[in-house]
């Protein structure tokens, strides 16, 4: 699986629209990008997924630049519980058996 | 609620001893992984199951072991505990065995060994 790099930690305002971005850029034609979060010891919560098109779904939206080397994750609008740590991760679809390969994510605080 | 069920949800022993903790995935998923979070080595994969037969394996040591049952539910078996291998242990469970499938963790047994 292709190596991820994300800051280490983010602000951002209460109801205001968070931007995560992950480098992805040895990423390969079959792997697709996976975001999941974890808030404060609790289990991992998967949050939406893409190859290489811009995904939307009730939680956040991902964008994909072209060349696929790096992603943005965006909640809309941010709140208090969505304080976590976001995990960018990249996968082979299809074959791969392994699990995911987490790596030390973005801690979002996202400030009243 | 994810739907993954992990027993017990705290779990303190000595060291030298051995424990058990289970997973019931969520219904219909055939693939179970068990991850180990530290705080120091964040989440580490150990091992994946699908639908009874193992899969793949990551950095599990070789105290550790884990089976599938015919009903799926899984277990990781920890022996010979040392004070290093208190940590968070997820499971999750997912459809399919490879990508384009999201998994979906449970709430975590919480083992302290001391």
């Amino acid at each position: 699986d292709a190596k991820t790099t994300q800051p280490t930690s983010m602000d951002c305002a209460e109801g205001r629209a968070a931007n995560l971005p992950c480098n992805h850029s040895t990423i390969s034609g079959n792997e697709y990008v996976y975001w999941y979060r974890q808030i404060h010891s609790q289990g991992p919560q998967y949050i939406i997924h893409g190859l290489k098109n811009n995904e939307t779904n009730e939680m956040a939206s991902l964008i994909i630049t072209e060349d696929r080397k790096s992603s943005t994750l965006i909640l809309p609008h941010a709140t208090l519980r969505d304080t976590a740590v976001y995990y960018c991760i990249v996968r082979v679809s299809g074959g791969g058996a392994d699990g995911l390969t987490f790596g030390k994510g973005t801690h979002l605080i996202i400030q009243p | 609620d994810s739907g993954v069920t992990q027993t017990p949800k705290h779990l303190i022993t000595a060291t030298g001893q051995r424990v058990t903790l289970r997973c019931s995935p969520r219904s219909g998923d055939l693939s179970v992984y068990w991850y180990q979070q530290s705080l120091d080595q964040g989440l580490q994969f150990l091992i994946q199951y699908y639908n009874g037969e193992e899969r793949a394996k990551g950095n599990i040591l070789e105290r550790f072991s884990a089976q599938q049952f015919p009903d799926l539910h899984s277990e990781l078996n920890l022996s010979s505990l040392e004070l290093g291998d208190s940590a968070l242990y997820f499971c999750a469970s997912s459809t399919l065995m490879g990508g384009n499938t999201e998994a979906f963790f449970g709430q975590g047994t919480r083992l302290t060994v001391v």
